[in-house]
């Protein structure tokens, strides 16, 4: 079983804050998504990052893909209430589509 | 924006029921899955689906569970005889293609909320 482990499970941060969520593991990924989930909803794709050192950007959020690839952080700079949701990442160990997910990070930002 | 929609968004069945959860891929897409997400837990594989048939599945996906593809647009789930820990949400995806990469989207629909009793 490869396992994602992200940290930390909550968070709970004023408007303004800059923030950063970890997703951990033993084991090399070949790709890696961050997935942002509302209660009742599925999953919605963020980003995907498949280089090892790989930095993307998405207006606030950054992604970043560890160099030996078993490892992302997503930083949020100047959370807003709108940010609040469950953050997941979700990563793909050889070329087949079975994503292992990691149990998320609940973020609240309170204004 | 393309959306998967599944159906029910939820079901309450009697233990040792058959369900039946059906799902509408993106037109077109080739790739098919099944997750599920036990309250407070994580999203969990359970199959894939390409081509009229499993191209891979987790253990959990046991002799209980089968997936259909009857036409050109649906994409079932059913299990065959429900447990109470089958009791989950479970989301329907579908990608144009295999793998994760830029530019390859895998997207969930809403879910299914069951409820086994």
């Amino acid at each position: 079983t490869q396992l994602l482990e992200q940290s930390p499970q909550f968070l709970s941060i004023q408007e303004g804050e800059n923030l950063t969520v970890y997703c951990n593991s033993s084991s090399v990924f070949s790709s890696l998504q961050w997935y942002r989930q509302e209660p009742g909803e599925g999953p919605v794709l963020l980003v995907t990052v498949v280089t090892g050192g790989e930095v993307k950007k998405l207006k606030r959020l950054t992604f970043q893909f560890g160099d030996a690839r078993k490892d992302s952080s997503l930083h949020i700079t100047a959370a807003q209430p709108g940010d609040t949701g469950l953050y997941l990442c979700a990563g793909v160990r050889t070329s087949g589509s079975r994503l292992t997910f990691g149990e998320g990070t609940q973020l609240t930002v309170n204004p | 924006e393309p959306e998967v929609t599944q159906t029910p968004s939820h079901q309450v069945t009697q233990m040792g029921q058959e369900v039946i959860l059906r799902c509408v891929p993106i037109s077109n897409h080739l790739y098919f899955y099944w997750y599920r997400q036990i309250l407070g837990q994580k999203v969990e594989f359970l199959v894939s689906f390409y081509n009229n048939e499993i191209s891979e599945k987790s253990e959990i996906f046991d002799d209980q569970f089968s997936v259909e593809r009857p036409d050109g647009s649906n994409f079932t789930l059913k299990i065959r005889s429900t447990k109470l820990e089958d009791s989950a949400m479970y989301f329907c995806a579908s990608s144009l293609r295999q793998g994760l990469f830029s530019g390859n989207t895998i997207y969930f629909g809403e879910g299914s909320w069951l409820t086994v009793v």
